[in-house]
This record gives structure tokens, C-alpha cells and sequence, in this order.
């Protein structure tokens, strides 16, 4: 079955710093992925996605992410965070062609916390 | 305005009633689908559809049920038989086969 590791729970950042967050996933074929952003108590923003060929996306408020196929990885970055890319960052793998991708495994999630 | 809504936004229930929330979107997509969020899990599928009038169960269908009569509204009752319904439920909707879209979702507390 599908899976989705996203190993840092908690990561402090400066603010004007860079970041990145991981996520590992496991499935046997290409899946569709993706990054979400959860303010406190709100629902959730889609950041970027990919479904298939270039494999650096880029996406909204100045994030990037790079799928790597070898290492089953697809990390979220950011040159400079600013103070309002607090928040909780989901990854999620659409797997299944039989739902045509539809059915979202979501990793449990990274709180980012930007320091001044 | 496009977009997912959900209402409540906050609901109370005593242990044993039923409760339904409400999802509506007004995108024209025809797949809808309900998560369960619980801290440091992430979010679980309940239920998704993908046309009108037919729906599917996710990984933790038990003690709940979902209609889709119309293509825009994908409600979700919470029955007795949940054992554990406290917890933060959010809806989302897509064209099949695209990225999926949140509404604002609905903490429910039951007690």
C-alpha cells in the first residue's frame, strides 16, 4: 500500500532563511504528488503538484519542489522564508490508476516555525 | 465566488446522537470527497464520489455515510456507531483525475 514519510514533525526556521521540508513515499509506480499548507484551524491550500515531466515544479508564494525518483523523494523548498509561512505543511501521494489518482495519502504533516 | 463551503464551522453533539455536515461547491467538479484530520495524523479518506449518485468508501468508512444527490452538495453524517467522532472533517472536491481543492472544514466536538 502506499505510504508517505514526512520525518520532521516540528523545524524552526529564521525568517530570511532557506528551507526545505521532506517527504518520502512509497509506490510502486509514478504517482501524482503534491504539497498542502494548513493555517491553524483552516482548511488546506494546495502549494504545487506534479504529474508527470519536469521534475523541479514550481508553485505558488515561492515554493519549489523537486521529485526524485532514485531516492523517492519529493522535498519542498524555499529560498527565504518569511514570517507568514508559519503554518503546517502536508505531502501527499495520489496513487491508484484504478481512481485515476484520486485517492490522496496524506504524510502527517511538518510544523514550521518561523523565528525573527 | 468559486469555491468548497462547510457548515458548520463548529458543531457540537452528545455521544449518540447522529450528526450531519455540510459540504456544497460551486467549481462544477464532479468528485467530491471527505477527510477526517486528527493531531499528528494527517488526514484520512472517509468517502469519495466521483459522479452523482454513486460514492465509495475510503480507508475509515465505519460510522459514517455520505448521498450525493446533486452534483454540488456531498453531505457527511456522522452516526452513533463512530466510535471516536471528535475530530476536525474536511471536505474537498476535483475534476477527476486533477488536484484536489479544501473548504474551510468543521470541528466537531462530541461529548
Amino acid at each position: 500500500a502506499q505510504s508517505v514519510t514526512q520525518p520532521d514533525i516540528h523545524i524552526t526556521v529564521s525568517e530570511g532563511a532557506s528551507l526545505e521540508l521532506r517527504c518520502n513515499y512509497s509506490y510502486g509506480a509514478t504517482p501524482y504528488l503534491f504539497w498542502y499548507v494548513q493555517s491553524p484551524g483552516q482548511g488546506l491550500q494546495l502549494l504545487l503538484k506534479y504529474f508527470s515531466g519536469d521534475t523541479l515544479v514550481q508553485g505558488i508564494k515561492g515554493f519549489e519542489a523537486e521529485f526524485k525518483r532514485s531516492q523517492s523523494s519529493f522535498n519542498l523548498r524555499k529560498p527565504s522564508v518569511h514570517w507568514s509561512d508559519a503554518a503546517e505543511y502536508f505531502c501527499a501521494v495520489g496513487a491508484g490508476e484504478d481512481t485515476g489518482f484520486q485517492k490522496l495519502v496524506f504524510g502527517t504533516g511538518t510544523r514550521l516555525l518561523v523565528s525573527p | 465566488d468559486g469555491g468548497i463551503t462547510q457548515s458548520p464551522k463548529y458543531l457540537f453533539r452528545k455521544e449518540g446522537q447522529n450528526v450531519t455536515l455540510s459540504c456544497e461547491q460551486n467549481l462544477n467538479h464532479d468528485a467530491m470527497y471527505w477527510y477526517r484530520q486528527d493531531p499528528g495524523q494527517g488526514l484520512r479518506l472517509i468517502y469519495y464520489s466521483q459522479i452523482v449518485n454513486d460514492f465509495q468508501k475510503g480507508d475509515i468508512a465505519e460510522g459514517y455515510s455520505v448521498s450525493r444527490e446533486k452534483k454540488e452538495s456531498f453531505p457527511l453524517t456522522v452516526t452513533s456507531a463512530q466510535k471516536n467522532p471528535t475530530a476536525f472533517y474536511l471536505c474537498a472536491s476535483s475534476r477527476w483525475g486533477y488536484e484536489q481543492y479544501f473548504g474551510p472544514g468543521t470541528r466537531l466536538t462530541v461529548t
